[in-house]
């Protein structure tokens, strides 16, 4: 069975930190990748994925991730956040081929002081 | 375009009551997945509709269950309510053709409370 672990519950930030979330996943066969943002009071929407080729994938506000197979990991990174980043973080996966069933972490909450 | 639309927005039950939630997938789609977001958790899924049936189906019990309709909009039924049905019940829509290669769109969620 596909797992997700998400290692940082809560993380605090200053305007123009950087940022890291980590992500691990368990599954044997070949996956997608996917970081989720829920922001305060609004839907679940996509900010970035994975399917195959180059390892490091830019989404949008600025946000970018690599997948790095031998550590089944697939980390957020922003060079510097601002205030409107403030918002809860899932990381997910599917396996290729499947039925998209989706298997989601339990979230970071961001939170970026101005 | 429209996105995905869930109703009603929030819900009140009690415990052993029915409950009925309604979702119109995003233009062009023509899958349903429902999802289970518990408080500080991700979401869990549920099940998948696609042409009317159900595809698969997630560790919930038989209490849950739902329904595709020919215009692809769905159904989600809880029966024999408990208070841990309390959640953030979230629809996704994707389109069959691209396989698991092609992501989710949600929608805003139905919050149930269950008293």
């Amino acid at each position: 069975a596909q797992s997700v672990s998400q290692h940082n519950h809560h993380v605090i930030l200053s305007e123009a930190a950087s940022l890291e979330l980590g992500c691990n996943y368990s599954y044997g066969g070949t996956v997608n990748l996917f970081w989720y943002v829920q922001y305060p009071g609004q839907h679940l929407q996509l900010l970035l994925k994975y399917f195959s080729g180059d390892p490091l994938v830019k989404g949008i506000k600025g946000f970018e991730a690599e997948f790095i197979k031998s550590k089944f990991s697939f980390n957020l990174r922003k060079p510097s956040v601002q205030w409107s980043d403030t918002a809860e973080y899932f990381c997910a996966v599917n396996a290729r081929g499947g039925f998209q069933k989706l298997v989601f972490g339990t979230g970071t909450r961001l939170l970026v002081s101005p | 375009d429209a996105g995905v639309t869930q109703s009603p927005t929030h819900l009140i039950k009690t415990r052993g009551q029915q409950v009925t939630l309604r979702c119109s997938p995003k233009s062009g789609h023509d899958t349903v997945s429902w999802y289970q977001q518990a408080l500080g958790q991700g979401p869990q899924f549920i099940f998948q509709y696609y042409e009317e049936e159900e595809r698969q189906r997630g560790n919930f019990p038989d209490r849950f269950s739902g329904h595709q309709f020919p215009n692809y909009s769905s159904e989600l039924n809880v029966n024999a309510l408990l208070l841990g049905d309390s959640a953030l019940y979230l629809c996704a829509s994707s389109l069959v053709g691209r396989g698991s290669d092609y992501e989710q769109y949600f929608g805003p969620g139905t919050r149930l409370t269950v008293t």
